[in-house]
């Protein structure tokens, strides 16, 4: 069965401190790795698409790396407004309409 | 920039009433889905839909969850008798193809 896991759970970091999300998966043949976005009592916001092992997408403060096995999501020098919580999905082969496999997330706090 | 909405933004019902809920999906996208999440857990697929049919269901989705697209535009979830289990946040999510889903701000399902 296809998995999704993140971590950490939480992660609360100070304003201009960088760090990176972990997210591994188990999936049958992978189409594609995404990562969004979610503020408390929202819908999800889609920050990047990876399709393939070595694939690396920026996006202002955020860079998204993906592997055979995991994908990172890098935030560099965040501002509180990064405040939030990261989800990851995963979309495999056996999926052929485009159903979204998710994590569990990353609650971030990133204090001033 | 586009985006997909949803209506009501919440919803209170009592338990074994009918609710259904709707979705105005981005312009021009093809494909749409259901998710759901129940609160402090993982975004959970529904259904996936296109071409007029269903797609792509998971074991949540039972015989008293219907979907439909009624007059080309709107897309809705339909659940024809609630349950307490079924209070959860639903979101809508549309795609132009079988990969990026842009999800709507969800409606918030409670039933009594």
């Amino acid at each position: 069965e296809d998995q999704v896991t993140q971590s950490p759970e939480a992660l609360r970091l100070q304003e201009g401190e960088s760090s990176s999300l972990n997210c591994s998966y188990t999936v049958s043949g992978l189409r594609g790795l995404f990562w969004y976005r979610q503020d408390p009592g929202k819908g999800p916001e889609f920050l990047f698409t990876l399709y393939s092992a070595g694939e690396e997408k920026e996006k202002e403060r955020l860079k998204a790396t993906l592997t055979k096995k995991e994908s990172f999501l890098h935030i560099t020098a965040p501002k509180p407004e990064d405040s939030a919580t990261y989800l990851c999905a995963v979309q495999g082969s056996t999926d052929s309409w485009g159903k979204l496999q998710f994590g569990a997330g990353t609650q971030v706090v990133v204090t001033p | 920039e586009p985006e997909v909405t949803q209506t009501p933004s919440h919803q209170v019902t009592q338990m074994g009433q009918e609710v259904i809920l709707r979705c105005v999906p981005i312009s021009n996208h093809l494909y749409f889905y259901w998710y759901r999440q129940i609160l402090g857990q993982k975004v959970e697929f529904l259904v996936s839909f296109y071409n007029n049919e269903i797609s792509e269901k998971s074991e949540i989705f039972d015989d008293q969850f219907s979907v439909e697209r009624p007059d080309g535009s709107n897309f809705t979830l339909k659940i024809r008798s609630t349950k307490l289990e079924d209070s959860a946040m639903y979101f809508c999510a549309t795609a132009g193809g079988p990969y990026e889903q842009y999800f709507g701000p969800g409606t918030r399902l409670t039933v009594t």
